[in-house]
């Protein structure tokens, strides 16, 4: 069975401060797919990145990035100089391949950015 | 840009009541699924479609049954609305696997509120 686990359950940064959300993932497959998902306000989860088991390729996207770890386990997501905008929940996720293709979710981490 | 659409985004009913909940998706999506949303516990699969008619049982399928009569259309239906039915439901749709690169959308959610 798979397990995504996101310790976090809320932080708080004041704007323009770096913030690193923690995702730790278990499963017994030997190739699997990671995922960051957002959720703002608004409700819809947004996708954000997508990392392969066999890709250990860390991902920089303008002021996000992600730090993949097979040896611990572990898939964090970093913000750099946030901002306002950036105030949502996000999700970690874990896919295998199999029938119906389906994720398993972390409880997810708020972060809230203060002006 | 890949499009799924909920029916309806807030509800109020009364416990004992059939209740439905319509998603649509624009994408040829072979792959389906409903998910229910609550704080701290992150979302959780309560039954997916990989086909027309083809129905699997999610981690929480007690008390929801789904239908897929067509490919684009996947309905998730509470039988008696319960007070702890109270939630978000969000849908999705992927297509066939992870292995080609491919991710899940959302929709933007449906507020459930069981009286």
């Amino acid at each position: 069975a798979q397990k995504v686990t996101q310790a976090q359950t809320e932080i708080s940064v004041v704007e323009k401060e770096d913030v690193t959300l923690d995702c730790v993932y278990e499963t017994r497959d030997t190739t699997y797919y990671l995922f960051w998902y957002k959720q703002p306000p608004s409700g819809e989860l947004v996708f954000l990145i997508r990392r392969n088991s066999f890709d250990e390729q860390n991902e920089i996207s303008g002021r996000y990035s992600w730090n993949f770890q097979k040896s611990t386990s572990s898939f964090n997501f970093t913000i750099t100089a946030s901002q306002v905008v950036d105030s949502a929940v996000y999700f970690c996720a874990l896919g295998i391949n199999n029938a119906g293709n389906m994720l398993t979710f972390g409880g997810g981490t708020r972060l809230m950015v203060k002006p | 840009d890949v499009k799924v659409t909920q029916s309806s985004r807030y509800l109020v009913k009364r416990t004992g009541e059939k209740v439905f909940l319509e998603c649509v998706q624009d994408m040829d999506h072979e792959n389906m699924f409903w998910y229910r949303q609550d704080p701290g516990l992150g979302l959780r699969l309560i039954y997916f479609s990989y086909d027309v008619k083809m129905k699997e049982k999610g981690d929480i399928p007690e008390g929801y049954s789904v239908s897929r009569e067509k490919k684009e259309r996947f309905s998730l239906i509470l039988e008696s609305a319960s007070t702890n039915q109270t939630s978000m439901y969000l849908c999705a749709s992927s297509l066939e696997d992870f292995y080609s690169g491919n991710t899940i959308y959302f929709g933007e959610g449906s507020w459930l509120t069981v009286v």
